[in-house]
């Protein structure tokens, strides 16, 4: 089975400041991994995705995220955050050939200005 | 861009009653899912529906619940007999491509509490 560990609940950082939330996943098969972001009263929206290929990958606001499968990590990264990035980020993962997705906690990010 | 709408908001139930969430897809798409999130907890998949049937359910998606394409563009989860812990946000989503999925188009959720 498939698993996400998002170890950081909550993660307060200043405006401009750069920011890594954290993902881990568990797998015995290969797997796709994702990063959704959720602003207020809004649905899940992607953010960016690993499928194959270069293991960094970028989002069209600014995000970037490496997957790294010696560590199994696919942490979510940004050099300088603006207001509008605070959020709740969802890291998820996907078996390959699968349909369903298995989330992470979430982690709450609050840019502080 | 099109999104997926769900109705209620907020649901408000007594512990024992029926529920039914709605959700309407995005029109063209083919692929439709329900996920869970108990407060504090992970999202969790409970359904995924696809040509007027249930095409993989997780272990949570238990007798007490079914999924239902009514018409052309609703998609709804029904809760029989509503727990406590049901208590949760239900996000719909729905997708136009199963092979690669890579694109789920969630709902904003609707916040379901049993008293």
């Amino acid at each position: 089975a498939q698993s996400v560990t998002q170890l950081d609940s909550q993660v307060p950082v200043f405006e401009e400041a750069p920011v890594e939330l954290r993902c881990n996943y568990s797998s015995s098969v290969s797997v796709y991994l994702f990063w959704y972001v959720q602003y207020p009263n809004q649905g899940l929206q992607l953010l960016l995705k690993y499928l194959s290929g270069s293991t960094l990958v970028e989002s069209i606001n600014g995000f970037e995220a490496e997957f790294n499968k010696s560590q199994t990590s696919f942490h979510l990264r940004k050099p300088s955050v603006h207001i509008s990035d605070t959020a709740e980020y969802f890291c998820a993962v996907r078996k390959t050939g699968a349909n369903n997705l298995f989330f992470g906690t979430g982690t709450r990010l609050t840019v502080i200005p | 861009e099109p999104e997926v709408t769900q109705t209620p908001s907020h649901q408000v139930t007594q512990m024992g009653q029926e529920v039914i969430l709605r959700c309407v897809p995005i029109s063209n798409h083919l692929y439709f899912y329900w996920y869970r999130q108990i407060l504090g907890q992970k999202v969790e998949f409970l359904v995924s529906f696809y040509n007027n049937e249930i095409s993989e359910k997780s272990e949570i998606f238990d007798d007490q619940f079914s999924v239902e394409r009514p018409d052309g563009s609703n998609f709804t989860l029904k809760i029989r007999s509503t727990k406590l812990e049901d208590s949760a946000m239900y996000f719909c989503a729905s997708s136009d491509d199963r092979a690669t999925n890579e694109k789920l188009f969630f709902g904003s959720g609707t916040q379901l509490s049993v008293l």
